[in-house]
C-alpha cells in the first residue's frame, strides 16, 4: 500500500517560516492535500491540488509537490497555527485514500 | 455555505454494530457531484478513512475495513450513515463525516467541510 511520511514534529519561532514536508514514492505525479488539525477539533482543509488555497485560509499557507516530496510552507508563522499537520492523497491501487501520519507544528 | 453533524451512540459494545449518521445542513445532498465520507481518528493517532459513497448509491471502502462496513445515503433526510459490524476497542475512536471533491470519474481529491466529529467508545 502507498506510504505517505511525515516527521512527527516541527518546530519554529514565530514570525519565521515553517516548512511540513510529506514523502511518498513519486508523489509528484499525485495531487496532495493538507489538513489543519487544532485540539479538539476537526481538520480543516489548507491546501488542496498541491498549492492552492481555499477561500479563508491566508497567503502564508502555501504548498509545493515535485519527485518524492510534497512541502507545507507556512510564512510568519504565528501562535495560532500551532496545531496537527496532516497531508493525503489518492492511490488507485492502494486504500486509496491515504493519510500521512501527522506533523505537530510548535511555535516556540 | 454546506455543514455537516454526526450523531449517534457514543457506547457500543464489544461485537456489536456501530451506528452513526451524518446530517448535511445549507445544502442538497444530491447536488453537485460530491462523495461523502467517513472518516476515524483513534485518540493520539492519525487519521483513518473508512469509505465513501455517491448520492447514486455507489460506495467505495478501506480494504482494511471493507468486510464490516456499510454507508448508505438518504436523500430525502439530507443524510448518510455508516454501520460497522463486529467492533472491538480497536474501534474506539472520533468518527467524522466529510464532503469529498472529485477529481476525476472514480477519482476523489480533498474532503471540505468535516464534521465537528462524535466519539465512539467501544466498552462492555
Amino acid at each position: 500500500s502507498y506510504v505517505l511520511t511525515q516527521p512527527p514534529s516541527v518546530s519554529v519561532a514565530p514570525g519565521q517560516t515553517a516548512r511540513i514536508t510529506c514523502g511518498g514514492n513519486n508523489i509528484g505525479s499525485k495531487s496532495v492535500h493538507w489538513y489543519q488539525q487544532k485540539p479538539g477539533q476537526a481538520p480543516v482543509l489548507v491546501v488542496y491540488d498541491d498549492s492552492d488555497r481555499p477561500s479563508g485560509i491566508p497567503e502564508r499557507f502555501s504548498g509545493s509537490n515535485s519527485g518524492n516530496t510534497a512541502t507545507l510552507t507556512i510564512s510568519r508563522v504565528e501562535a495560532g497555527d500551532e496545531a496537527d499537520y496532516y497531508c493525503q492523497v489518492w492511490d488507485s491501487s492502494s486504500d486509496p485514500v491515504v493519510f500521512g501520519g501527522g506533523t505537530k507544528l510548535t511555535v516556540l | 455555505q454546506v455543514q455537516l453533524q454526526e450523531s449517534g451512540p457514543g457506547l457500543v459494545k464489544p461485537s456489536q454494530t456501530l451506528s452513526l449518521t451524518c446530517t448535511v445542513s445549507g445544502g442538497s445532498i444530491s447536488s453537485g457531484s460530491y462523495y461523502w465520507s467517513w472518516i476515524r481518528q483513534p485518540a493520539g493517532k492519525g487519521l483513518e478513512w473508512i469509505g465513501r459513497i455517491y448520492t447514486s448509491g455507489s460506495t467505495n471502502y478501506n480494504p482494511s475495513l471493507k468486510s464490516r462496513v456499510t454507508i448508505s445515503v438518504d436523500t430525502s433526510k439530507n443524510q448518510f450513515s455508516l454501520k460497522l459490524s463486529s467492533v472491538t476497542a480497536a474501534d474506539t475512536a472520533v468518527y467524522y463525516c466529510a464532503r469529498a471533491f472529485p477529481t476525476g470519474t472514480t477519482t476523489i481529491g480533498w474532503f471540505d467541510p468535516w464534521g465537528q466529529g462524535t466519539l465512539v467508545t467501544v466498552s462492555s
